[in-house]
């Protein structure tokens, strides 16, 4: 048990659906952070909440809409995605942002795969 | 440009010794993390380190030269449980981490 729960595992989408990722974290962390993991590449971080607030979005393409609702959860709603963005979707959580030993706790994924 | 690198991938032979190495050109430095993550499951935090020198933490023990901009993960006493990706990752000026390809371990019996 990682602390940070993920659903669904798996998701395969055409382009034209729209469905959405969830993430929950019961650690009591205040920030929460969506990456992306495509093979052989780094970690790209997506999104980022610092208690509930958006602190970062990485010029990410708008078909990829993320919401925090409260500090323990984040969702990322997908649509109108195209093939290339099919990876696997990492959610993370972390006590603060901006601190030096800001050590990420990490849900297992979401593999995402676009039709 | 902000950058990390490291091999992508290594092998080694059950209960010898390996060392994965990560260079890192960032803008700021605010410590070097090494994460661990098995297929098909998450990334777990193993180390830290900010100052230079040696952390030793159980088999596994991660090594920093600011100066170098060079880092390593000395993994000891292989065990078959150790194939897994290994990521490098540097915290830049504003804290946001930058991080590395990844390395995958393959253990041979």
């Amino acid at each position: 048990e990682t602390g940070v729960t993920q659903t669904p595992r798996h998701l395969v989408m055409g382009m034209t659906n729209k469905k959405s990722l969830k993430c929950e974290q019961h650690l009591g962390h205040n920030a929460m952070y969506w990456y992306k993991q495509s093979a052989k590449k780094p970690l790209e971080l997506m999104f980022v909440y610092n208690f509930k607030e958006q602190t970062e979005n990485n010029s990410v393409p708008s078909r990829f809409s993320p919401e925090c609702p409260n500090s323990s959860h984040l969702f990322l709603h997908l649509h109108t995605l195209q093939p290339e963005d099919s990876a696997l979707y990492l959610c993370a959580s972390s006590q603060d942002k901006g601190t030096g030993a800001n050590v990420l706790t990490f849900g297992a994924g979401s593999r995402l795969t676009v039709l | 440009g902000q950058n990390i690198d490291q091999p992508t991938e290594m092998t080694a032979t059950e209960g010898a010794i390996v060392q994965i190495n990560c260079t890192y050109q960032t803008s700021g430095f605010n410590g070097l993390f090494w994460y661990q993550q098995h297929a098909g499951e998450a990334p777990t935090f193993l180390s830290y380190n900010v100052l230079d020198g040696l952390e030793e933490k159980g088999r596994f023990s991660s090594f920093l030269s600011r100066s170098k901009g060079y880092s390593y993960l000395l993994l000891k006493e292989l065990q078959m449980k150790d194939s897994a990706s290994y990521l490098c990752a540097v915290g830049d000026s504003n804290y946001q981490l930058i991080w590395g390809a990844g390395t995958k371990l393959i253990i041979k019996p």
